[in-house]
């Protein structure tokens, strides 16, 4: 079975542009939910996507947006970069039940320039 | 919101050897989950363990929910150990809402 899929792996843009990151879930799981780690630290959340609804969100500007379609896989946009966007970006997924087990995809390395 | 600290922040180990790593958190929380994220970045779910104590192979993880902290254990180290281990903890609705800690970063020698 696949595992959380993520394209692009790289990704180099520079100030001022737009990007849109791709996450396809885990066969059967409904939940997805997008991590930013800076090099050096922990991964921060972003967003959680159940079930196409957005169920929550992270202390993350409006720049950064993100949906879900009927396939539950995920779009994660961020507008006018910023050189501090630079990051991995982290997509998870989960059933969307209680136990809220996350399962991580390899991520896509964004960088601005 | 909730504060994670993980210690300790690096670790070296020979291969063979036997270690603990602790997470505490600053409140109460229904969701704990340990991570390893390998030299390549790839983070793996090592266990979703919001209290209690699990085991799955050469790691078995505690958490003491009441005392608010957890603690991973590693036996029998190997180098393919190396990496980052997180704890990543949860108390709100949003139940994909992790806060992680800083990490302890691992390095297995031969």
């Amino acid at each position: 079975d696949a595992g959380v899929t993520q394209s692009p792996t790289h990704l180099i843009k520079t100030r001022g542009q737009h990007v849109t990151l791709r996450c396809s879930p885990i066969s059967g799981h409904k939940s997805v939910s997008w991590y930013q780690q800076v090099l050096g630290q922990g991964p921060q959340f972003i967003f959680q996507y159940y079930e196409k609804e957005e169920r929550g969100r992270g202390n993350f500007p409006d720049r950064f947006s993100a949906r879900q379609f009927p396939n539950y896989s995920s779009e994660l946009n961020v507008n006018a970069l910023l050189l501090g966007d630079s990051a991995l970006y982290l997509c998870a997924s989960s059933l969307g039940g209680q136990e809220e087990k996350l399962f991580f995809g390899s991520g896509t390395q964004l960088s601005v320039l | 919101g909730i504060q994670v600290e993980q210690s300790p922040p690096d670790l070296i180990l020979q291969e063979g050897a036997n270690s603990t790593l602790r997470c505490n958190f600053s409140d109460s929380v229904n969701n704990l989950q340990w991570f390893h994220q390998n030299p390549w970045g790839q983070l793996i779910n090592l266990f979703y363990i919001p209290s209690g104590t699990k085991q799955n192979g050469r790691l078995s993880a505690t958490t003491v929910a009441t005392e608010r902290y957890s603690l991973l254990y590693i036996s029998s180290s190997q180098t393919t150990d190396s990496g980052v281990y997180f704890c990543a903890v949860g108390n709100t609705g949003t139940a994909s809402k992790l806060t992680f800690g800083t990490g302890t970063r691992l390095q297995v020698t031969l």
